[in-house]
């Protein structure tokens, strides 16, 4: 079965730092999503990207946030200036054009720890 | 008013016990509905979609009523392996297709 697969599981940085999330999506999905879950609080929604452009995005998507499809088939998020309320468990998904089901599928996502 | 509200529990329950979850969600425009399935740490994973005349999957039932903009999951028969944390999902007409998660149901079942 296919999977959508994220890079590294667990990443531990300090306050300020830059990171890169990784994804790579399924690969003949049209629609790709992040989502985080910060310990113990509901999944929530932080971006969806298709054709090659942002389609939509959450207030906590903030300046501080990008995202990427550097080479058709990774996923990225970046996050500028960590901050310790960022840490979190980050969540990428991508589904087909299909309407009737959305085809979502989410990748085992990265635990994000922020100190 | 949270867009999507869920018991949190936990609902604690014997094995073979019948458990009910219900949910709400506040946008009438709402368009599709599902619920996920999430082990502790690990990603939301599709339970079942919900459909307006109600449907079963084995001894998982979902109802939808839109009048009341109420979901309800029945799992019959509850196996050790049902513990996990339910979470109700929406999606509406007209936006990119992002799922809006309710905080999740806490089902325990004991031996």
């Amino acid at each position: 079965e296919p999977e959508v697969t994220q890079t590294p599981s667990h990443q531990v940085t300090q306050m300020g730092q830059e990171v890169i999330l990784r994804c790579v999506p399924i690969s003949n999905h049209l629609y790709f999503y992040w989502y985080r879950q910060i310990l113990g609080q509901k999944v929530e929604f932080l971006v969806s990207f298709y054709n090659n452009e942002i389609s939509e995005k959450s207030e906590i998507f903030d300046d501080q946030f990008s995202v990427e499809r550097p080479d058709g088939s990774n996923f990225t998020l970046k996050i500028r200036s960590t901050k310790l309320e960022d840490s979190a468990m980050y969540f990428c998904a991508s589904r087909t054009g299909t309407q009737s089901n959305y085809g979502y599928t989410f990748g085992s996502g990265t635990r994000l720890t922020v100190v | 008013r949270k867009e999507v509200e869920q018991d949190p529990g936990p609902f604690n329950v014997p094995e073979g016990a019948t458990v009910a979850f219900n949910c709400t969600y506040s946008n009438s425009a709402s368009q599709s509905f599902f619920w996920y399935r999430q082990d502790c740490r690990k990603e939301p994973k599709l339970l079942m979609s919900v459909y307006s005349s109600g449907n079963e999957d084995g001894r998982f039932t979902a109802q939808l009523n839109r009048a009341s903009q109420y979901i309800s999951l029945l799992i019959r028969d509850s196996k050790l392996s049902d513990s996990a944390t339910y979470l109700c999902v929406v999606t509406w007409y007209g936006n990119t297709g992002k799922l809006i998660f309710g905080q999740g149901t806490t089902l325990q079942v004991k031996p």
